[in-house]
């Protein structure tokens, strides 16, 4: 069964405090994985694409890399509005409109 | 421009109201998802339209009905909705490349509660 698993569930970090988040999946054939992130009450916005394992991509503080079993997003020296939920998803191998969720990190970052 | 908007932010309406939320983008996309979410949770798919035809149904209950009038919108329409039925409701489009699995981008969303 096609599975998506996040941890930590809740990460809190000392401002410039560097960490990683975890991302794994089981899926036949994987076709993407998707990161995004999600403030309280807002939609989720779009942070990366990945798509063959080795493959890695940078945005300011963030960091994403995937091998053939999982995921990680590496935040380096956070500030407190990287403050967030950060939810993983992978296409469904059946229908890849349909996303298998993670139930997300919940990430606080203290001044 | 990777914007997608919804309207309105916030809906409060009882079990007996109709009422519809509305979604639009302008990225050329020609694939629209409507998605439910709970507090703590992540989103649940419910519809999917493809070149605005119903492609995915999630098996959701008749009280929510979509409507695609064109390639840049996409509607809800409520009724006789539940107080179960409360959460933040997602707009997502994405492009149809068919290669690879296309990004879904999302709206704001519309916080909907029923009494």
């Amino acid at each position: 069964e096609d599975q998506v698993t996040q941890s930590p569930e809740a990460l809190r970090l000392q401002e410039g405090e560097s960490s990683s988040l975890n991302c794994s999946y089981t899926v036949s054939g994987l076709r993407g994985l998707f990161w995004y992130r999600q403030d309280p009450g807002k939609g989720p916005e779009f942070l990366f694409t990945l798509y063959s394992a080795g493959e890695e991509k940078e945005k300011e503080r963030l960091k994403a890399t995937l091998t053939k079993k999982e995921s990680f997003l590496h935040i380096t020296a956070p500030k407190p509005e990287d403050s967030a939920t950060y939810l993983c998803a992978v296409p469904n191998a059946g229908n890849n409109r349909k996303l298998i969720w993670g139930l997300g990190t919940s990430l606080a970052v203290n001044p | 421009d990777t914007e997608v908007t919804q309207t309105p932010k916030h809906l409060v309406m009882g079990m007996t109201n109709k009422k519809s939320l509305k979604c639009e983008q302008h990225m050329g996309h020609r694939a629209m998802y409507w998605y439910k979410q709970k507090a703590k949770k992540p989103p649940e798919l419910m519809f999917v339209y493809s070149y605005e035809k119903l492609s995915i149904n999630e098996s959701v209950p008749s009280r929510f009905s979509p409507e695609c009038p064109n390639s840049s919108l996409l509607n809800l329409h409520l009724h006789a909705l539940q107080p179960e039925d409360s959460a933040l409701y997602l707009c997502a489009s994405s492009s149809t490349t068919g290669k690879l699995t296309d990004t879904q981008y999302f709206g704001p969303g519309t916080r909907l509660t029923v009494l």
